[in-house]
């Protein structure tokens, strides 16, 4: 299987901040990538699919970049409802995987 | 629009078949291109992917769960169904199904159910 890595686990950062996250694969997953935000008792939210492609209606304060073996996700001008925790997931395979998530905390 | 919606027992015994339903709205699950996910998050802790089936039916599974698990359709009802057999308590996790189209990720999430496996 693909093994997603995230980093770091754990940020914190303040309003205004800009914050990037990394995903790392353990293979070439070209740019089937998506990135997912999560907040506590909800479901995940779709943010970006291929990489870096923004789903309709989310802020364009967020951004995703890389392709391959390494990808970033960035949040621009954080706001308050960005303190979230955010997932990677590759879709290359047939096997998804979802890295292990980053909180970002106040 | 699409929505999804799971649902099935909120506690199961060890060792027992825990059957869990989705029923999708709003959507085909026989268009071209479409997928129809598991996924699973144990109190906590991160999202695992669990099984999909796609607009032929053709089915995947998580390589470290793949014998335990079996996903199947029925058109007729709109509904993708999930078994589990014997469970165990490190099985206790909400359960989410999801959708994904074409070269999107998984744009439409149910809301999940609980379910805790308990003698």
């Amino acid at each position: 299987d693909i093994q997603m890595t995230q980093s770091p686990s754990t940020l914190a950062a303040s309003v205004g901040d800009t914050v990037t996250i990394t995903c790392r694969a353990s293979q070439n997953i070209l740019d089937w990538l998506a990135w997912y935000q999560q907040k506590p008792g909800k479901a995940p939210k779709l943010l970006i699919s291929k990489a870096s492609d923004l789903e309709t209606g989310v802020p364009s304060r967020f951004s995703g970049t890389g392709s391959g073996t390494e990808f970033t996700l960035t949040i621009s001008s954080l706001q308050v409802d960005d303190f979230a925790t955010y997932y990677c997931q590759q879709y290359s395979s047939y096997q998804y995987t979802f890295g292990q998530g980053t909180k970002l905390e106040i | 629009q699409a929505t999804l919606r799971e649902s099935g027992p909120a506690l199961v015994k060890p060792r027992q078949t825990l059957t869990l339903t989705c029923t999708v709205s709003g959507f085909s699950l026989s268009e071209s291109g479409m997928f129809v996910t598991w996924i699973r998050q144990p109190p906590g802790k991160a999202l695992e992917w669990l099984a999909l089936i796609d607009w032929d039916g053709d089915t995947y599974y998580s390589t470290s769960l793949k014998n335990r698990l079996t996903i199947s359709r029925d058109t007729s009802k709109d509904q993708v169904v999930l078994t589990m057999t014997n469970v165990d308590p490190v099985d206790t996790a909400t359960y989410y199904c999801a959708r994904r189209f074409s070269r999107w990720g998984m744009d439409v999430w149910g809301q999940g159910t609980t379910v805790a496996v308990s003698s």
